[in-house]
């Protein structure tokens, strides 16, 4: 079993709609969990962090903790084309992040 | 800040080759990691350093790869000899200590390439 899992994708949606991205991890004890986003041909760069159960919101971006689940979820209201896009789920264990497989989101005009 | 520098950007070289990548963290910040990204095994840690320090190693191929941190400002990360599977984009990311150690700063990578 992977340590972080993504949902394979591609994920496509209109513009406007509301995008779900889903990741689960393996290790109970993990306690600090990251969105990145990646464009094509760019690096990682950081959108969310969650730290305790249940919503945190930014923006147009929320992200979603269930510990118990062991799940991490990342929506992303009123989605843009702007918005398409590599997703990386990231968990924080013993200092080092480990990151998913990522989800590509297509946002159609 | 500049945000965390990687050089080169692009190395095409052939297999054998010994190949230096390089990287200048965020000032500040304590954590360097070493990732490395290819379509089929997605971004993998290399390794990481902490205060100069090397912490876990345990992501490094094999013996053919080494990282150096010798000061707060530069890291390396060498392959010798290089082979045709280290293809890949290698990344460098810093963060500061405690829960935002988690939140990485990527520099722009290095795209290698081996022939």
């Amino acid at each position: 079993q992977k340590e972080v899992e993504q949902n394979s994708g591609p994920l496509s949606v209109p513009e406007g709609a509301i995008a779900s991205l889903n990741c689960t991890y393996s290790d109970r004890v993990s306690q600090s969990f990251f969105w990145y986003r990646q464009y094509s041909g760019k690096s990682p760069e950081l959108i969310m962090s969650i730290y305790s159960n249940g919503d945190k919101e930014d923006g147009r971006f929320t992200a979603q903790l269930n510990k118990a689940s062991q799940y991490v979820s990342l929506l992303i209201r009123d989605s843009q084309p702007s918005d398409s896009a590599t997703y990386l789920c990231a968990v924080l264990n013993a200092g080092k992040s480990t990151f998913g497989d990522g989800t590509t989101l297509t946002v159609k005009p | 800040d500049a945000g965390v520098i990687q050089s080169p950007r692009h190395e095409v070289t052939e297999m054998g080759q010994e190949v230096t990548l390089r990287c200048k963290p965020i000032s500040g910040h304590d954590y360097l990691f070493w990732y490395r990204q290819t379509m089929m095994r997605g971004l993998e840690l290399l390794i990481y350093f902490n205060n100069n320090v090397p912490i876990d190693d345990s992501g490094m191929p094999e013996d053919r790869f080494s990282a150096k941190m010798p000061n707060a400002s530069f890291s390396t990360l060498k392959i010798q000899p290089s082979e045709p599977r280290d293809s890949a984009v290698y990344f460098c990311a810093t963060s500061t200590s405690g829960r935002a150690s988690g939140e990485l700063f990527f520099g722009e990578g290095s795209r290698l390439t081996v022939l």
